[in-house]
């Protein structure tokens, strides 16, 4: 196994535009979580989903931003209309539910200009 | 609601010197407490853990022992090398695992580790 593998690994989009990225997590885990880092700033938590349900959501999820998980299996999440404060980095991270910690993909850095 | 606060960085050391970061933490109930290492260009990885008070987690020489008493998590390291230069995250979660809750980080600290 790979471990988890984020793609694109840079983004840059001109404010207004449309964005997706895509996480593939370990093949067994069955939660997936999404975090956003900014700049001098630790990891958020954003949301997770057990198989193919979304099972919690953060505030800071604006409707402008939108997660699936379709079989279960690979992530993606779209940020609609980006904005200049949606520039970060977007980390996702796999687990296997209560058999242990989360394994981290190396993120999609995302600048909007 | 939870949250974790570290010491500002950056943190500079030469070689072989003695390495602190202090980690406080505010919880309702007791959590868990995580230490993760990020490599420049690569995800983060967890780098030790305590589940509970008195709780001390070890590896690669780092240590850091759970404060019930101060709510604290301090990283303490004996000796540094050029390769523990890196950004470590203290973090809280209500799984002892930590991998089947949320985790809370706290902002991060920047150690840079000169030859």
């Amino acid at each position: 196994d790979t471990g988890v593998s984020q793609n694109p690994r840079h983004k840059i989009t001109k404010r207004g535009q449309n964005v997706t990225f895509r996480c593939d997590p370990i093949s067994e885990h069955n939660r997936l979580y999404w975090y956003r880092q900014t700049l001098g700033q630790g990891p958020e938590f954003l949301t997770y989903f057990q198989n193919e349900a979304q099972l919690e959501k953060s505030r800071l999820l604006s409707d402008r931003f939108s997660a699936e998980r379709p079989k279960g299996s690979f992530s993606t999440l779209e940020i609609q209309r980006t904005e200049q404060g949606d520039s970060a980095m977007y980390l996702c991270a796999s687990s296997l539910a209560y058999r242990g910690g989360y394994t981290f993909g190396s993120g999609t850095r995302l600048t909007v200009v | 609601g939870n949250s974790v606060t570290q010491m500002e960085g950056p943190v500079t050391l030469s070689e072989e010197a003695f390495l602190t970061i202090n980690c406080t933490y505010t919880a309702t109930g007791y959590p868990s407490l995580f230490w993760y290492v990020q490599y420049p260009g690569e995800g983060l990885q967890l780098l030790l853990k305590a589940t509970k008070a008195d709780d001390k987690g070890s590896n690669k020489g780092f240590e850091a022992t759970y404060r019930k008493e101060t709510t604290s998590f301090h990283l303490e390291k004996g000796s540094v090398q050029v390769s523990d230069s890196a950004v470590y995250f203290c973090a809280l979660s209500f799984d002892p695992q930590g991998g089947s809750e949320k985790l809370v980080f706290g902002k991060g600290t920047k150690l840079t580790v000169n030859p």
